[in-house]
């Protein structure tokens, strides 16, 4: 099946300790994008890929790091420096241009820190 | 950066009743998507829709760019509809790809 799958579910940290999230799609799209949710909150983008060792910084990228080795994964590190790293965290990916322009989202990692 | 506003923030219906939800944007956008978050947290594309009227199922979905609003129809709702929906937009601005996201619209559906 095609699909964004994002793992683990649920993990919690300590503070002080760097944890690393994974996303990764069989769905062939250049494009892939971290995004961040609050509580009672919309999405806030943190880092984005438009192509394989290429990445940009979104709204909220201090205190995170990613890396696109491959056109299927898009890591994603939450550092120590990442001051309230609590948060559930969002993977999307898609195909830009033309009129299918549209995002895809993995089922989310839900970063608690202890 | 685009505004996108939601609204209203809140809304409690029957079963069966119909609703509208509204998202306001602050510039023209080449990319207007309504998602619907379930109470699990998974995000499904409901629509791409920067212009026009599309219809799947119960759903309809009108953007009227001009005006800078879209607008999403939810007819004879079920307790499964409940949930957040977002509405997030582009500028069409150089090769950009990023979507701003509203604030969501939680909706909550009685049976």
């Amino acid at each position: 099946d095609g699909g964004i799958t994002q793992s683990p579910k649920y993990l919690f940290r300590k503070e002080g300790q760097n944890v690393t999230l994974s996303c990764e799609q069989n769905l062939n799209h250049d494009a892939m994008y971290w995004y961040r949710q609050d509580p009672g909150q919309g999405l806030r983008l943190i880092y984005y890929s438009q192509i394989v060792n290429d990445f940009q910084k979104g709204d909220i990228a201090e205190g995170y790091s990613v890396s696109r080795e491959k056109k299927e994964s898009f890591p994603l590190t939450v550092t120590s420096a990442q001051k309230n790293p609590t948060a559930f965290y969002l993977c999307a990916s898609s195909a830009p241009g033309g009129s299918t322009d549209t995002q895809y989202f993995g089922p989310g990692t839900r970063l608690t820190v202890l | 950066g685009i505004q996108v506003e939601q609204s209203p923030p809140d809304l409690i219906l029957q079963e069966g009743a119909n609703s509208t939800l509204r998202c306001n944007f602050s510039d023209s956008v080449n990319n207007l998507q309504w998602f619907h978050q379930n109470p699990w947290g998974q995000l499904i594309n409901l629509f791409y829709i920067p212009s026009g009227t599309k219809q799947n199922g119960r759903l309809s979905a009108t953007t009227v760019a001009t005006e800078r609003y879209s607008l999403l129809y939810i007819s004879s709702s079920q307790t499964t509809d409940s949930g957040v929906y977002f509405c997030a937009a582009r500028e069409p601005t150089g090769a950009n790809s990023k979507l701003t996201f509203g604030k969501g619209i939680t909706l909550s559906v009685r049976p």
